[in-house]
């Protein structure tokens, strides 16, 4: 069975540019998660789906960041105008209805110079 | 809001020795519990959950007893090896899996041979 899968797995931006991460869960999954994860902290959630419909959103900083899952398999999370502040690794994890354990996967790695 | 607390920062060991990071958590309901294990360059992988009290999760030599009284999921193994250098994190999430978890700060663990 494929694992959770990222990309790109490194991105290094300016200040101001924007950029897109991309994540495919695992099969049959309806459950999907974004996080942050800032060098040397735990995983921090910025929003998740079930389905395609956003269950929380509240940490996600609307006015620069986005995340879609159209049809509640594939995600995209975007930053508009990427920070200094926001150089972290980007996490996608999934889990099934049956209440599994989220399964992430490798993540992606954003330095903002 | 609840929360995880993870009381070591950095363990650092010689192999065969015996490992614990504390874990304790703030919750206002019955949560379920999870440790999870990173490697550098890789995102989190699940090593095992607990749900009810007393209850013990193991996986890999780890384990880790569910403590409803002293709100506790204590890791340990008995007899570490230079493999199990890492970071580990402690996770809380609701019983029906219907939210997502909330990580602890993470206690990173060397094992010189």
């Amino acid at each position: 069975e494929a694992g959770v899968t990222q990309s790109p797995r490194y991105a290094v931006l300016q200040e101001g540019q924007a950029v897109s991460f991309w994540c495919d869960p695992i099969s049959g999954h309806d459950t999907l998660y974004w996080y942050q994860q800032p060098r040397d902290q735990g995983p921090q959630l910025l929003v998740y789906f079930r389905d395609e419909a956003v269950i929380d959103n509240s940490q996600l900083p609307s006015d620069r960041f986005s995340a879609v899952r159209p049809k509640g398999t594939n995600s995209t999370l975007k930053i508009q105008s990427a920070k200094q502040g926001d150089t972290a690794t980007y996490l996608c994890a999934s889990s099934s209805a049956n209440n599994q354990a989220p399964l992430f996967g490798e993540g992606t790695r954003l330095s903002v110079l | 809001g609840d929360s995880v607390t993870q009381t070591e920062g950095q363990v650092a060991l010689s192999e065969e020795d015996f490992l614990t990071i504390h874990c304790n958590y703030s919750a206002s309901g019955y949560p379920a519990l999870f440790w999870y294990v990173q490697y550098p360059g890789e995102g989190p992988q699940f090593l095992f959950r607990a749900s009810r009290d007393k209850e013990k999760g193991s996986s890999r030599g780890f384990e880790a007893t569910y403590d409803k009284g002293t709100t506790s999921f204590h890791l340990r193994k008995a007899s570490v090896q230079e493999s199990d250098s890492a970071v580990y994190y402690c996770a809380l999430g609701d019983q029906e899996g219907g939210r997502a978890l909330i990580f602890g700060t993470g206690t990173t663990v060397s094992v010189s041979p």
